[in-house]
């Protein structure tokens, strides 16, 4: 049973950058489009981007120029990391497994906890 | 950036309710939807993908239909387990994707 679980700061100053990692289990990271997601307190969930194992990435573009995915295959891990952040960024982070291996933007079937990220000084 | 409604917002229903939820999107998607169900303080989970296909282990109480624009999400007999917030996906045209705003069913 594949598992995620995300780690990192639950508290970013504003204008700083956010940093997390999802780290996978009982499955490789190889041969999946992975993805992070997330969900501001009381909204609705909003798609950050994906990564693949190999390194390709693609992103919201409402994100683009402040987010990186990263991926380290060898520890099963994947990073996320959006700059200069602000009030707005405060959210549940949820790292996500991509469904199908051939296609990187459908639906997510194994998801990560998630975590609070709050933006605040 | 396609836009997906869902009505109603919150549903109140009893157990044994026979339930329906509509989502729709702003142009066609053809049959590219998904359904999730989400608990307070707990992860998505993937109920129904390609409009219609449940995924494993989802009980058959479920079930997804709809083409193009109109979708619909049923829960034949409402258990005590389903009380929670669902949502729908698109991904047909993406990036990026994208996500209804949740419709929470709550007990009557």
């Amino acid at each position: 049973q594949v598992q995620l679980q995300e780690s990192g700061p639950g508290l970013v100053k504003p204008s700083e950058t956010l940093s997390l990692t999802c780290t996978v289990s009982g499955g490789s990271i190889s041969s999946y489009y992975w993805s992070w997601i997330r969900q501001p307190p009381g909204k609705t969930l909003e798609w950050i981007g994906y990564i693949y194992y190999s390194g390709s990435t693609n992103y919201n573009p409402s994100l683009r120029s402040r987010v990186t995915i990263s991926v380290d295959t060898s520890k099963d891990q994947f990073s996320l990391k959006l700059s200069s952040v602000t009030a707005a960024d405060t959210a549940i982070y949820y790292c996500a497994r991509v469904s199908d291996v051939y296609n990187p933007t459908t639906y997510f079937d194994y998801w990560g906890q998630g975590t609070l990220v709050t933006v605040s000084s | 950036d396609i836009q997906m409604t869902q009505s109603p917002s919150t549903l109140s229903a009893s157990v044994g309710d026979r339930v329906t939820i509509t989502c729709r999107a702003s142009q066609s998607i053809s049959i590219w939807l998904a359904w999730y169900q989400q608990k307070p303080g707990k992860a998505p989970k993937l109920l129904i993908y390609r409009a219609s296909s449940l995924q494993s282990g989802v009980p058959s109480r479920f079930s997804g239909s709809g083409s193009g624009t109109e979708f619909t999400l049923t829960i034949s007999s409402l258990q005590p387990d389903d009380f929670a917030t669902y949502y729908c996906q698109q991904y047909n045209s993406n990036p990026p994707i994208t996500f209804g705003p949740g419709t929470k069913v709550d007990i009557k």
